[in-house]
């Protein structure tokens, strides 16, 4: 099994639909991230949270919203997607003895 | 400020041949250094990572420089592989291990 899961790993949605990206590790790591990426433009951090009690805003956090359920699950929400959300998404974990991140394989999001 | 594109840089490279790829970065505060390798359809993975207080760091057939004067980083790879082709991303911290800040990504292409 793969150390960062993410679904599901392609979904397409309807404009104003609201949708869930989930991911879990089994790394054991505190620090947990989503990232989006976007052709020619590197990845861009939503948010992150360095353990369960703590969420913050990455610079692109506008329209998205995250929930810590567990040491192990993030889930990354869209309460009412857009077209411009179309995107392939990242969870990635750290924690303070790892070197940089472990990403998961990726959620390739279409809005129509 | 971000930088806007649609097309990421590309190198083209021949196989057996080395392959050098360039990153700039503009935190001169950035005190830790990661390149990833990103294959299609998989989140990026680490290859190689170097600190500060280094300039020059070694793995297997892959190397990175660090240029702090001039800002600028880059990961050579030797006898350059098909299996290397893929995006390649730099990424930087000025928070050892946090909220790292990536690149647009490179994309390198092995020509048989």
């Amino acid at each position: 099994d793969a150390d960062v899961t993410q679904t599901p790993r392609n979904r397409i949605t309807k404009t104003g639909k609201r949708i869930m990206l989930e991911c879990s590790q089994t790394k054991g790591h505190d620090r947990m991230y989503w990232y989006r990426q976007d052709p020619g433009l590197g990845l861009r951090l939503i948010y992150y949270s360095f353990d369960v009690k703590d969420i913050n805003k990455g610079e692109i956090s506008d329209g998205y919203s995250v929930s810590r359920q567990a040491q192990a699950k993030f889930s990354l929400s869209l309460e009412s997607a857009i077209p411009n959300q179309t995107a392939l998404y990242f969870c990635a974990t750290s924690d303070l003895n790892s070197y940089g991140y472990t990403f998961g394989s990726g959620t390739r999001l279409t809005v129509v | 400020g971000e930088s806007v594109g649609l097309h990421l840089p590309t190198l083209s490279v021949q196989e057996g041949d080395n392959s050098i790829i360039n990153c700039a970065y503009s935190n001169s505060a950035s005190d830790y250094f990661i390149w990833y390798k990103q294959e299609s359809g998989k989140g990026p993975q680490f290859i190689i990572d170097i600190r500060s207080n280094m300039d020059k760091r070694q793995g297997q057939r892959v190397t990175v420089l660090l240029n702090k004067t001039v800002k600028h980083l880059s990961l050579q790879i030797a006898a350059t592989q098909p299996g290397d082709s893929a995006v390649y991303f730099c990424a930087e911290t000025d928070n050892y291990g946090q909220n790292f800040v990536f690149g647009p990504g490179t994309r390198l292409s092995v020509l048989p």
